[in-house]
């Protein structure tokens, strides 16, 4: 079975532009988590994402977006990307809040 | 809340000598705890989960962890390390949004000298 996969796994962006991260989870899954991690920070929850619907949040500005599609795939969005936004961004996987969760590589952004 | 602290930020083993990461948590319920292990430029792995069930938990490649109520540890230990060990693991308590909302130690980096 295929893990999860994040594309692209590398991203350069100005700031004040806007991003978009792509995450597949692992067939059958519903579940689709964002995590930010950064030297200073460690890993920060984002939100998670359940059959279309985010069901739980993280403590991030509006900026921070993402959705959910039909088929489970997520994609999360950065808009008027700051300086601080550089981080490698991970996306996770499970087949439901009561099963562990299974992490994808990550796609590393920086922000100049 | 829920939190966890990661007792040592570095730890620095010999090849074949044992591994003892230590975690405290902090949880206003019956937690679940698990160990994700980072190899450099890689995703994170699960290496066990505790979910109220035996309180001696086995992972992959010869880890395992005790969960103790008394002293909210649920340290990380092998046995024997291995040069492949080397890697940045993380203590985790789930959140109240169930396991998809997960809350991350700080991080312990594991060195492994020949």
């Amino acid at each position: 079975k295929a893990g999860v996969t994040q594309t692209p796994r590398y991203l350069i962006k100005t700031r004040g532009q806007q991003v978009t991260l792509s995450c597949s989870p692992i067939s059958g899954h519903r579940s689709v988590s964002w995590y930010q991690q950064t030297p200073g920070q460690g890993l920060q929850f984002l939100f998670e994402y359940f059959s279309e619907t985010q069901r739980n949040k993280g403590n991030f500005p509006g900026r921070f977006s993402g959705r959910q599609f039909s088929n489970s795939r997520s994609e999360m969005n950065v808009s008027t990307l700051e300086l601080g936004d550089s981080a490698l961004y991970l996306c996770a996987s499970s087949f439901d809040s009561l099963t562990e969760q299974y992490f994808g590589p990550g796609t590393r952004l920086t922000v100049t | 809340a829920q939190s966890v602290t990661q007792l040592d930020s570095h730890v620095s083993v010999s090849e074949g000598t044992p591994v003892l990461l230590r975690c405290n948590y902090s949880s206003s319920y019956s937690p679940s705890l698990f160990w994700y292990v980072q190899h450099p430029n890689k995703g994170l792995q699960l290496l066990l989960k505790y979910t109220s069930a035996a309180t001696l938990v086995k992972g992959i490649n010869g880890f395992e962890a005790e969960f103790k109520k008394s002293e909210t540890s649920f340290h990380l230990t092998k046995p024997s390390a291995h040069m492949s060990d080397a890697a940045e693991y993380f203590c985790v308590v789930s959140g109240a949004g169930g396991y998809n909302k997960l809350i991350f130690g700080a991080g312990t980096r594991l060195a492994v000298h020949p």
